[in-house]
Parts: C-alpha cells; structure tokens; sequence
C-alpha cells in the first residue's frame, strides 16, 4: 500500500484565488512528520511547511497553510493568493519516526499550474 | 532556510566512465544525507542513506558497488557513479538532515539543486 497518496496529478487555477492540493497517508507510527516541498522546472526541491503529528495547530508559512485533519490521516496544502511563479510540482513527504534513519517517503506529487 | 550545494549541476559523461557528484550543507552539520534519483515527471526514489563515518544503506535494487557513497564529514557526501552507462542517465538529488538545535528545531530534510547526469 502506497504510503503517500496524492490524488491529483494535475489541477489549474487562476491568479490570486486558492487551491488546496490534497495528500493523504498511512502509517502506524503515533509520532511521525508530513512536509510539502515544491519542485519548479529547475529541479531543486524547495521546502514548503512541515506538520508534526503532535503538533495541536495547523502549520503555516506564508501563503501556504496545512490542513492537517489526524483521524482522516490528510495533510492537504493551501496556498492562497496564487501567484505565477507558484506553478511547479509539488510533493507530500513522510517522516515515520520508527524509522531511526528518518528518510522522507514521498508521493506522486501534483503538477500545479498558475493561470493568468 | 538552511543551503544544500550540489556539484555538479550537469554532467556529461561518455559510457564507461566514472562521475562524482558532491553534495555539501553550507550552514549546518548533517549527520545524515540522503541520495535521491528522480526519472522524467516521476516521484523521487530513495537511493541510499549516507552517514556521517560509517557506510552507507542502500535501499533494495540499488547497486552499492555501482552508486558508491561516502559522507566524510559532517557537511560533505558524495556519490560517485562508476562505469557509468546510459540507463544511468537520470537527475540525482542530495538532501541534507538538519536536526535542529538541541530541544527544538524542524528536523527537516533540505535538498540540494540536483545533477542531471546523461551517460552517452
């Protein structure tokens, strides 16, 4: 079973409205890290926004906000006021902590494109 | 953020040959990076976990011989491809762990910018 799972492989939206990119996982681990990076065409991997399990409120950064809902085990990201430079590739990523090493499992991503 | 170098950014080699790519943390001590390779418009596979003074752990299918990593210090590791062939062509990406200061911090994974390595 896949441990990350982004369900939409492509979404638009227009200049300056919202969209929010849906990530969901599985794991049995109580104390675990989600984290959203965005990959533009260049290839880097920009660090987004990270949500602990424990962690009592949503995470924000910025224009990007964390809807993390623990029971429904989804972690979808916000980002408001899109703006063109946000199209890019954008990657949900696990930490399960029983993992002593902590490598990020990563999902499918999202491809998001800004439309003007 | 924390910074994550990686050198080179591209790099073209001819069958047979060997490449080192370098991945370095410039304002943090890494006690663990990361390998990643990434094929066209997939998701990043986990190659190996590179630690600082000790060898490294491939994840299965990876061919240690053939992707040898070595972390000598706590801001360095590098991957060297060895008799590279052109099914090798791929985008290889570092990442570094920063744990954080004692007591708090992210403990978050920064990435480097990537290689683009195509074997001829």
């Amino acid at each position: 079973a896949q441990k990350i799972t982004q369900t939409q492989p492509g979404m638009f939206v227009q200049e300056k409205e919202a969209v929010t990119l849906d990530c969901t996982y599985d794991t049995s681990d109580q104390s675990y890290g989600l984290f959203w990076y965005k990959q533009p065409s260049s290839g880097e991997m920009i660090f987004l926004i990270y949500q602990g399990s424990y962690d009592e409120q949503n995470a924000t950064e910025g224009r990007y906000s964390l809807n993390f809902q623990k029971a429904r085990k989804s972690a979808n990201l916000v980002i408001s006021a899109s703006q063109l430079g946000d199209s890019a590739m954008y990657f949900c990523a696990m930490r399960e902590r029983l993992l002593s090493q902590g490598n990020l499992i990563f999902g499918k991503g999202t491809k998001l494109s800004v439309k003007p | 953020g924390a910074v994550v170098s990686q050198h080179p950014s591209w790099v073209i080699c001819k069958s047979g040959t060997s490449v080192k790519i370098e991945c370095r943390s410039l304002d943090f001590q890494a006690t663990t990076m990361f390998w990643y390779r990434q094929f066209p418009k997939q998701s990043l596979m986990l190659m190996a976990t590179s630690n600082e003074g000790s060898k490294a752990t491939y994840e299965q299918g990876v061919e240690k011989d053939k992707f040898l990593i070595n972390h000598a210090s706590l801001t360095l590791s590098t991957l060297t491809v060895t008799s590279a062939h052109p099914e090798d062509s791929s985008f290889y990406i570092c990442s570094a762990r920063d744990r954080g200061t004692s007591g708090g911090g992210t403990d978050t994974q920064y990435f480097g910018p990537g290689t683009r390595l195509t074997v001829l």
